[in-house]
């Protein structure tokens, strides 16, 4: 069955950067688009960007633009999100979640980025 | 791209239908049949309920359904039960990317 494992909770400081890992499982790696999606506390869903392995392609929202970084490893079927520069406003719950045909269907089961000083 | 309007809130009583809308734009939910529902409860993952507008995934009950008519989507749950309480968001695919709706807590009383 299809997996998606992330790693554990984070807690950083104003300025740190965080990296986090979304292990799959189940099907094959490099054919889905990988997308993340964060929620703030006491916020909704908000979408981040993708990655497609197969092509090698990225893209990322506006507002992630230039201080966030998505990467992969296709020899662990392992998908990374960085974020740089954190705020206090990127405290959230960061998921990683498969694309399979305009839907997202399976998550990951979110990782908690505390960002304080 | 701006998040796709739910109302904040809606509720009833077990038994009772319920519907949610979700209004977006020409160049989201009125230009994609790649409307899709999520089911939140807190601390968990979303769970998808509705998929490519009106799609059920296996294993969700069909008092859940999905419509779509011009720039807004819809969300019926019939015949509420007390464990369909949580939040629920709407989604868009947009061409190359996703917008999310604003949410929506569902009460049952």
């Amino acid at each position: 069955q299809v997996q998606m494992v992330q790693s554990g909770a984070e807690v950083k400081k104003p300025g740190a950067s965080v990296k986090v890992s979304c292990k799959t499982s189940g099907y094959t790696f490099t054919d889905y688009y990988i997308h993340w999606v964060r929620q703030a506390p006491g916020q909704g869903l908000e979408w981040m960007g993708w990655i497609y392995p197969h092509s090698g392609g990225t893209k990322y929202g506006q507002k992630f633009q230039g201080r966030v970084t998505m990467t992969w490893d296709t020899s662990i079927n392992t998908a990374y999100m960085e974020v740089n520069s954190l705020i206090s406003d990127d405290t959230a719950v960061y998921y990683c979640v498969r694309d399979w045909s305009g839907t997202l269907d399976y998550w990951g089961q979110g990782t908690l980025v505390t960002v304080s000083s | 791209q701006s998040a796709l309007n739910q109302p904040r809130s809606v509720s009833g009583s077990p038994g009772q239908s319920v519907t949610i809308s979700c209004t977006g734009t020409s160049s989201d939910v009125g230009a994609y049949n790649y409307v899709s529902w999520f089911q939140h409860h807190p601390g968990k993952a979303p769970k998808p309920i509705i998929y490519g507008v009106n799609k059920r995934p296996s294993g969700v009950p069909d008092r859940f359904s999905g419509s779509k008519s011009g720039n807004t989507a819809s969300l019926t749950i019939s015949g509420l039960q007390a464990e369909d309480e949580a939040d629920f968001y709407c989604c868009s695919h947009t061409g190359d990317s996703y917008v999310f709706g604003t949410g929506t807590k569902v009460t049952v009383l």
